[in-house]
């Protein structure tokens, strides 16, 4: 099954800046998820790309996919403290059975 | 915004007892989804579920595991005889469809086997 990897796996910056996550997978895909989960609380949908998009925006994140490398990235514009949460990209190959990766956990300093 | 509910937010249970996950997905959703997460480790699939009954189960869905959907609202996930193994985070998950669609998914239940 895929498997979702994310680089870096922590990131810290300053409220403002930009804060860019990258995942890597290894087989064919329907489309990539990204996800957020904040301290303690349940995985909130951001974003799905599907594989003949390269490219989505939705408000402050940007995601691009390169099915050509087997790769997605996540870009947060403009962050905020209320940005500081775990990050994850999940793969679905088609049958809705989502293949997580280890997330990266950001962290916004006010 | 509706959401995913899911009871209790922890459960702590002796090994071996049979333990009951539950849930109540989004109301127009027809697909529902058991997820784990073992602390410091990835999200895993467990199952989905549509039409009731189950339409992907993953290698860890053993025989231990059972999935219902009793009535309209609920969508519990049984463990029959707990292992020490089976300690984790469960999220369970819903979807309007398949193909593309995103999940939107509960709060989780973190499952302590002593």
């Amino acid at each position: 099954s895929q498997q979702g990897e994310e680089d870096p796996q922590a990131l810290s910056i300053q409220e403002g800046e930009n804060a860019t996550m990258n995942c890597s997978y290894k087989t064919s895909i329907n489309n990539l998820q990204w996800y957020r989960q904040n301290s303690g609380r349940g995985l909130v949908h951001l974003i799905l790309i599907r594989s003949n998009e390269r490219e989505k925006h939705s408000g402050r994140l940007r995601v691009t996919l390169d099915t050509s490398k087997k790769s997605s990235s996540l870009l947060i514009t403009a962050s905020r403290a209320a940005d500081t949460a775990s990050y994850f990209c999940a793969t679905d190959d088609g049958n809705n059975r989502l293949a997580f990766g280890k997330g990266n956990q950001v962290v916004v300093i006010p | 915004e509706p959401e995913v509910t899911q009871t209790p937010s922890h459960q702590v249970t002796q090994m071996g007892q049979e333990v009951i996950l539950r849930c109540v997905p989004i109301s127009n959703h027809l697909y529902f989804y058991w997820y784990r997460q073992i602390l410091g480790q990835k999200v895993e699939f467990l199952v989905s579920f549509y039409n009731n009954e189950i339409s992907e189960k993953s290698e860890i869905f053993d025989d231990q595991f059972s999935v219902e959907r009793p009535d309209g609202s609920n969508f519990t996930l049984k463990i029959r005889s707990t292992k020490l193994e089976d300690s984790a985070m469960y999220f369970c998950a819903s979807s309007p469809g398949q193909g593309n669609q995103p999940q939107h998914f509960g709060d989780g239940t973190r499952l302590s086997i002593l």
